[in-house]
């Protein structure tokens, strides 16, 4: 079974620029999470998909942040313009409706902005 | 108050000891608690979880949930150079955010 994947998994863009990231769960899994860990901080919850259904997206930053994920599928993070305080790891987890809480990572994306 | 306390270390353990992890969180209500392994450059992995007071075992891990103190650890056995990595302590007061604490980085000697 493939696990969670994401692209890209290095990206730098200068402040201003747009960036978009992507994940796609384990198949089969209806719960998607997006995460980030600025350098030398905890990780911190942004969002949580319910299949097409965004949950709960208490945790975005600010409006800069659109997560979407169409079908129900994989998702997308778009940073938009971005800042220089949005380095750093963005990770996705997905979990499966059965084991809501037993979330499997990506092995994340990290973005510098220059 | 952060969330979720843990000690940065670096801890370090010899071959074949007891490692002990220890972690607080600050919601009172707090319902799941998660360890999670990560590897330097990998993605965390779950290795643990408990919901109950008292102690859960897994092969050479424990996890211990102590409610009314706040305190959950993760005590891994026979402690062996593959077990060096940062362990992520994570919370689920309700719904559906979790909390994650900062890591505690563990080096297993040989």
């Amino acid at each position: 079974e493939a696990g969670v994947t994401q692209f890209p998994s290095h990206s730098v863009i200068e402040k201003g620029q747009t960036v978009t990231l992507r994940c796609d769960p384990i198949s089969g899994h209806d719960n998607l999470y997006w995460y980030r860990r600025v350098m030398g901080k905890e990780i911190k919850f942004l969002l949580h998909f319910v299949k097409e259904s965004k949950q709960d997206e208490s945790g975005m930053p600010n409006n800069r942040f659109l997560a979407e994920r169409t079908g129900g599928t994989y998702s997308t993070l778009k940073v938009q313009p971005a800042e220089l305080e949005d380095s750093g790891v963005y990770f996705c987890a997905s979990s499966p409706v059965q084991k809501i809480y037993e979330q499997y990572f990506g092995p994340g994306t990290r973005l510098t902005v220059t | 108050q952060k969330e979720v306390e843990q000690n940065s270390g670096p801890l370090s353990v010899p071959e074949g000891a007891i490692a002990s992890l220890n972690c607080t969180y600050s919601d009172r209500g707090s319902q799941s608690f998660f360890w999670y392994r990560q590897y330097s450059g990998k993605s965390p992995e779950l290795i643990m979880f408990i919901y109950s007071n008292g102690d859960k075992e897994d092969g050479r891990f424990t996890a211990q949930l102590n409610k009314a103190s706040q305190y959950v650890s993760l005590l891994i056995r026979d402690s062996q150079p593959s077990d060096s990595a940062t362990y992520l302590c994570a919370v689920n007061p309700t719904g559906n955010q979790f909390y994650f604490g900062t890591g505690t980085s563990l080096t297993v000697i040989p």
